[in-house]
């Protein structure tokens, strides 16, 4: 596509269900990221893809979260039994290739945990 | 690891006034820089962009020079205009490393007044 979508833009949850956010990178783009942006804070790196596998997950706050990549396209990132400081807007980002290239990010989905 | 540092905002301004962000990093090797500007309802994107030491990145009216000297990678504006009212982020990304991994500052919010 044109640019990198996400969906939903809004998510309404409440404490203890799962969430499933969803990233469509630009079309061709090897590497996708996401990172997540807490009320009035910066980012924080959360997990890389290259293709279809995470070379790099350590942003990953604890074991409820999870993402994974299928067709070098399509990423979803799953929160399980949300809590409240969950509560964040995530962003997606994909590059052509991994080192040196441009990151463009998408709009992100926002996440409200009551 | 890598770190950014930025100031913190809010910073307000009158039209055609001039504008500086102050950001510093710390990092091994050679990274390369970049601004990174969120405008009010919308995603992150590309302000401007510097890979090695010396180079100035330009890009609507603004500009940012890689200084390893100072580590650092001020941001500046010669003649603001209400439009450029927006979050602005500085960041990193440490290139031959694996991925592609930014490592950004903490955001200054900019509001420029009529």
């Amino acid at each position: 596509g044109a640019g990198v979508s996400q969906s939903p833009s809004n998510k309404v949850t409440e404490k203890g269900k799962d969430v499933e956010l969803r990233c469509d990178p630009i079309s061709g783009h090897t590497a996708l990221y996401w990172y997540r942006q807490r009320l009035g804070q910066g980012l924080e790196f959360l997990i890389y893809f290259q293709g279809n596998s995470a070379p790099d997950k350590s942003g990953l706050p604890s074991d409820r979260f999870s993402a994974e990549r299928t067709g070098e396209s399509v990423s979803t990132l799953t929160i399980q039994r949300t809590q409240q400081e969950d509560s964040a807007v995530y962003l997606c980002a994909s590059s052509l290739v991994p080192n040196g290239d441009t990151i463009y990010f998408g709009e992100g989905s926002w996440l409200t945990v009551v | 690891g890598n770190s950014v540092t930025q100031m913190e905002g809010p910073v307000t301004l009158s039209e055609e006034a001039f504008l500086t962000i102050n950001c510093t990093y710390t990092a091994t090797g050679y990274p390369s820089l970049f601004w990174y500007v969120q405008y009010p309802g919308e995603g992150l994107q590309l302000l401007l962009k510097a890979t090695k030491a010396d180079d100035k990145g330009s890009n609507k009216g603004f500009e940012a020079t890689y200084r390893k000297e100072t580590t650092s990678f001020h941001l500046e504006k010669g003649s603001v205009q209400v439009s450029d009212s927006a979050v602005y982020f500085c960041a990193l990304t440490q290139r031959g490393a694996a991925g592609n991994k930014l490592t950004f500052g903490g955001g200054t919010r900019v509001l420029v007044k009529p």
